[in-house]
């Protein structure tokens, strides 16, 4: 079975910080894997997807995650945090070799950034 | 970029009353649509996988006589809660993909408030 999982349910940075989240997703097979930012009383807008091509994945928003196999890892990072970034922030990961495209999602990180 | 609408974004019933979610892909083909439910700071669940012409594939526990999908066109899935309770009061979010490998894009969700 797949999992996702974020660690921190919160984190808050200070305005122009390095904005750190963390995702390790669980799986036999290196799964397809996205970040997705939703804002309140909205769908999610995907940020950033790893399919298996580069390992460093940038998106938009300055945003940008780096696949590390050994460590199961896809963590999301900023260089400098900006007040619109505060959000919810989904990881999510597809199984796509058994032709299962529903995403599982982690339990999302919400971001807050301080003045 | 790919627009996912969904409608209504807010909707207040009585219990009993049975309610439909619409959920359009507008510039693109949605070979399979998602419907995912959250709860309140909670993740997204996926209740059931949709494929244009044929029936929807529920997750385990989601009742399909309670909450049906149906797909019948490559632009437009619907969610149809039946019978509601005040239990079934929740957050609906659907996504729509083009096809393997294609990221899932999502609607704005429907807030769904039953009394």
């Amino acid at each position: 079975a797949q999992s996702v999982t974020q660690l921190g349910s919160h984190v808050s940075v200070s305005e122009g910080a390095l904005v750190l989240l963390r995702c390790n997703y669980s799986s036999s097979v290196p799964p397809y894997l996205f970040w997705y930012v939703q804002y309140p009383n909205q769908g999610l807008q995907l940020l950033l997807k790893y399919t298996s091509a580069a390992t460093l994945v940038k998106g938009i928003n300055g945003f940008e995650a780096e696949f590390k196999k050994s460590e199961t890892s896809f963590h999301l990072t900023k260089p400098s945090a900006h007040m619109s970034d505060a959000a919810e922030y989904f990881c999510a990961a597809s199984r796509m070799d058994t032709g299962r495209r529903a995403l599982t999602f982690g339990s999302g990180t919400r971001l807050q950034v301080q003045p | 970029g790919a627009v996912v609408s969904q409608h209504p974004s807010w909707v207040i019933c009585k219990s009993g009353t049975s309610v439909k979610i619409e959920c359009r892909s507008l510039d693109f083909q949605a070979t399979t649509m998602f419907w995912y439910r959250q709860f309140p700071k909670q993740s997204l669940m996926l209740m059931a996988t949709s494929n244009e012409g044929s029936k929807a594939t529920y997750e385990q526990g989601v009742e399909k006589d309670k909450f049906l999908i149906n797909h019948a066109s490559l632009t437009l899935s619907t969610l149809t809660v039946t019978s509601a309770h005040p239990e079934d009061s929740s957050f609906y979010i659907c996504s729509a993909t083009s096809g393997s490998g294609q990221p899932q894009h999502f609607g704005d969700g429907t807030r769904l408030s039953i009394l």
